[in-house]
């Protein structure tokens, strides 16, 4: 199985500062990278597919890149609403996700 | 409007058989993947098994053993079943629109404890 290594595991951090989430694949995944948020009450919200592709009414402050073996998700100015945790899933193969990233206001 | 909804008993019984539905609306079967993830309590997610618009399956290593995946297109259901439960089985159960993930449900919490 491919391992998804995400960091950091925790992130505090301000209102309107940049942060950058990173996952780390054990083998090349070939772009095959989803990102999501999850809320404290479980809800879970697709981000960003096949890399670098915002999913449908996704804010534009959120980007994805990467290409191998690591990838990445930035948030270039967080708002109120973007402090949760966030998790990278590759599908190369059987799908993994990272152990995730929780995202704290400072 | 796509809509994921789970559903199934929220406690169970160690040794005994999982059985979840996960109804869609606004999304076709025969065209999209369904999978299934789990996320125990307090941890990350993990994938379980898809099922894929074709009707082919896959299914997490960890539980392939036990875990058995299909569905019903005329009524846009899709099914879990996980037999031998134990209390490591506790936690939610999300089935979601494979392989892109576009479209999750709310989630479903299932207790495995005697």
């Amino acid at each position: 199985d491919i391992q998804m290594t995400q960091t950091p595991s925790s992130m505090p951090a301000s209102l309107g500062e940049r942060v950058t989430i990173s996952c780390r694949a054990s083998q090349g995944i070939s772009n095959y990278l989803n990102w999501y948020q999850q809320k404290p009450d479980g809800t879970i919200k697709p981000l960003i597919y096949y890399t670098s592709n915002l999913q449908s009414g996704v804010p534009s402050r959120f980007s994805g890149s990467g290409s191998g073996t690591d990838y990445s998700l930035t948030i270039s100015s967080l708002e109120p609403e973007d402090f949760a945790m966030y998790y990278c899933q590759q599908y190369d193969s059987s799908p993994t996700f990272g152990a995730g990233t929780k995202l704290e206001l400072k | 409007q796509v809509q994921l909804e789970e559903s199934g008993p929220g406690l169970m019984q160690p040794s005994e058989t999982l059985s979840l539905t996960c109804t869609v609306s606004g999304f076709s079967l025969t065209s999209n993947g369904v999978g299934w993830v789990r996320q125990p309590l307090g941890k990350g997610l993990v994938w379980m098994g898809t099922i894929w618009a074709g009707g082919s399956t896959n299914y997490n290593s960890a539980v392939q053993s036990r875990l058995s995946i299909s569905r019903d297109t005329s009524k846009s259901q899709v099914f879990l079943k996980m037999n031998s439960l134990q209390p490591e089985d506790t936690g939610t159960y999300y089935c979601a629109s494979q392989p892109y993930g576009d479209y999750w449900g709310q989630g479903v919490m299932v207790t495995v404890s005697s």
